[in-house]
């Protein structure tokens, strides 16, 4: 069966980078976008970006442009994002979803929170 | 950015029939799709498509519309369907959620 595994909760600090990772099995990995959202506590849920892990091909939400980057591993069949430069408006939960035009499974999620 | 308004909350008895909507600011063509997201849990996808039923969801759950009106139903409601429901269009880019209408049972 489909699965995406996320990696831990994340504590970090102002100005520095976190990556975060999703791990896919149960399915052919290189076939399929992978896409990024982000959910603020109480809040809704914004679209990051997606990569393309066939070709490593990418495309993100202009809002995100600097501030995510999007990478994959086909070897391991993983697709990270590394967010730079955290402040407090990124601590959120993270969550990747596989789809290509519509999100069919989602991995658990990965709480970052950015504190001094 | 396309912006999906639905309605904030919605609180109905179990077996009863419920709508929620969500209005798109442009067409979106049939690309609307609507997820299902507990406390603590990630969203889980229902309807893709406007109208179609993804896998494994129970056919209580059904979806209509185009363009910029779409509505997912839910008939009869069980208590298991309390959550919020988010819609999502795919037709714009970049992609984006509906702020989520937050389903209370009586």
């Amino acid at each position: 069966q489909v699965q995406l595994q996320q990696s831990g909760a994340e504590l970090v600090k102002p100005g520095s980078s976190v990556k975060i990772s999703c791990k896919a099995s149960g399915y052919t990995f290189t076939s399929y976008d992978m896409h990024w959202i982000k959910q603020q506590p109480g809040n809704g849920l914004e679209w990051i970006g997606w990569i393309y892990p066939g070709n490593g091909n990418t495309k993100y939400n202009q809002k995100f442009n600097g501030k995510a980057t999007l990478t994959a591993d086909k070897s391991s069949s993983t697709a990270y994002m590394q967010l730079s430069s955290l402040t407090s408006e990124d601590s959120a939960v993270y969550f990747c979803a596989r789809g290509n035009w519509r999100f069919d499974y989602w991995g658990q999620g990965v709480m970052v929170t950015v504190s001094s | 950015d396309t912006v999906l308004t639905q309605s904030p909350a919605l609180a109905v008895s179990p077996g009863e029939r419920v709508s929620i909507s969500c209005r798109a600011s442009e067409g979106v063509n049939s690309y609307m799709h609507w997820y299902q997201q507990k406390p603590g849990q990630q969203p889980k996808l229902l309807i893709y498509k406007a109208s179609n039923l993804a896998s494994g969801v129970p056919a209580r759950f059904s979806g209509s519309g185009s363009g910029t009106d779409f509505t997912l139903t839910i008939d009869p409601v069980e208590a298991d369907d309390t959550a919020t429901y988010f819609c999502q269009q795919s037709w714009n880019d970049p992609r984006t959620f509906g702020g989520g209408t937050k389903l209370e049972l009586k």
